[in-house]
């Protein structure tokens, strides 16, 4: 069965400063990979998303998440963090077996000014 | 764009009360979704619709029922709430049932049991 790992429950970083939230999915083949966004009191928002091909996939509001099969990781970056970006980020993982996403318990970044 | 709307947003029950969880998307997609979010637990689903006319059970579908009144419409009933359902459930739909589709949510139902 798919299954997906944030190890990390909460984050804290300044603004400005740089993010990376790790990932870890289990799954032989290549999986369906994706970071949702949740901003306080709303639903989910899609960040990017990866199938195949290139390994770095951009997404919205400046991440970027890179695929490393070897490590089993798809983990989520931000060069420069801004105030706004505090939020739960969640990883999820589809796969051959069930199309539907798997999601991680989630991180929760918090922003210090 | 409304996208997914669900209702109602806020809610208390009292233990053994039912109530129903409306959701309609008017992206004319195909499937519809029903999570709940639990602290420390991520999204767990509970129910789900590939296509009109069909629902399928989730991780988690003991106390649930559903309706997938029209393609529009997913509806999520708890026929006897109990305290253990106090969380915050959302809708979701995607295009068509398949790898990689994007999945759409609504802005999420908080309901308490008391």
């Amino acid at each position: 069965a798919q299954s997906v790992t944030q190890p990390d429950i909460h984050i804290t970083v300044s603004e400005g400063a740089s993010l990376e939230l790790r990932c870890n999915y289990s799954y032989g083949a290549t999986p369906y990979l994706f970071w949702y966004v949740q901003s306080p009191g709303q639903g989910l928002q899609l960040l990017l998303k990866y199938f195949s091909g290139d390994t770095l996939v951009q997404g919205i509001k400046g991440f970027e998440a890179e695929f490393k099969r070897s490590q089993s990781s798809f983990n989520l970056r931000k060069p420069s963090v801004h105030w706004s970006d505090a939020a739960e980020y969640f990883c999820a993982v589809a796969s051959g077996g069930s199309y539907i996403p798997t999601f991680g318990r989630g991180t929760s970044l918090i922003v210090h000014p | 764009n409304a996208g997914v709307t669900q209702t109602p947003k806020f809610q208390v029950l009292k233990t053994g009360q039912s109530m129903t969880l409306q959701c309609a998307q008017d992206m004319n997609h195909n499937s519809m979704y029903w999570y709940r979010q639990d602290p420390g637990m991520g999204l767990r689903l509970i129910y789900y619709s590939a296509s009109e006319g069909t629902t399928d059970k989730g991780e988690v579908p003991n106390g649930y029922n559903v309706s997938r009144l029209n393609k529009r419409e997913f509806s999520l009933r708890l026929e006897s709430a109990a305290p253990s359902q106090t969380s915050v459930y959302f809708c979701a739909s995607s295009e068509v049932p398949g790898l990689g589709n994007t999945i759409y949510f609504g802005e999420g139902s908080w309901l308490t049991v008391v």
